[in-house]
């Protein structure tokens, strides 16, 4: 049961490179969501699809784009990497946007931006 | 302000000793709550949803105050397993999930 994986799991990047972080699940699940989590904040939401064709901004967009081409697949890209974008990233799927959904998380891509 | 907030810790435990620790809430709106469990360096999992009534699985008690906007943890029989970072989330209207900065325990021998 391979769930929601993301690749890669470490990464660095110059400032200005672009990169795409891939996030996959098998679960079929509607919703899938991007994370970042960095010291003492908790994670907060970049962007999130609701279905397939269908996505929308989170609490911290900027710098960030995302395509939902197929129910299972939600890449992350970073158009210009920035050292402020250092940070751990979470994809996540659940079933359903809704009430006592469970979310299921990837492994996490630590990212690094020097 | 913060959404959801939490105590940081670490909350240092002895084996087999009870811990408590709560989670306030600022969206008198939010309608679901959530206990994640994330070890280190790891992806945070579902540890426990929050009911009104509040609820136990196992060693486990969560508790939910809509009055006064915030949720709690109480873990007993405290194992070395159950050290790690308990996250606190909430739905908020529009039903995305709002993470707090999470509270450390460490469970000592």
């Amino acid at each position: 049961n391979a769930g929601v994986t993301q690749t890669p799991k470490f990464q660095v990047l110059k400032t200005g490179q672009s990169m795409t972080l891939q996030c996959a699940q098998d679960m079929n699940h509607e919703y899938m969501s991007w994370y970042r989590q960095d010291p003492g904040m908790g994670l907060r939401l970049i962007h999130y699809s609701v279905g397939a064709g269908i996505t929308d901004q989170g609490e911290v967009p900027n710098g960030y784009n995302v395509s939902r081409s197929t129910t299972e697949d939600f890449p992350l890209r970073l158009l210009s990497a920035a050292p402020s974008q250092t940070s751990v990233y979470f994809c996540a799927s659940s079933r359903r946007l809704g009430l006592n959904t469970e979310a299921f998380f990837g492994q996490g891509t630590r990212l690094t931006v020097v | 302000r913060k959404e959801v907030e939490q105590d940081p810790g670490p909350f240092n435990v002895p084996e087999g000793a009870t811990v408590a620790f709560n989670c306030t809430y600022s969206n008198s709106a939010s309608q679901s709550f959530f206990w994640y469990r994330q070890d280190c360096r790891k992806e945070p999992k579902l540890l426990m949803s929050v009911y009104s009534s509040g609820n136990e699985d196992g060693r486990f008690t969560a508790q939910l105050n809509r009055a006064s906007q915030y949720i709690s943890l109480l873990i007993r029989d405290s194992k070395l397993s159950d050290s790690a970072t308990y996250l606190c989330v909430v739905t908020t209207p529009g039903r995305k999930l709002q993470f707090g900065a999470g509270t450390q325990v460490v469970v000592t021998p």
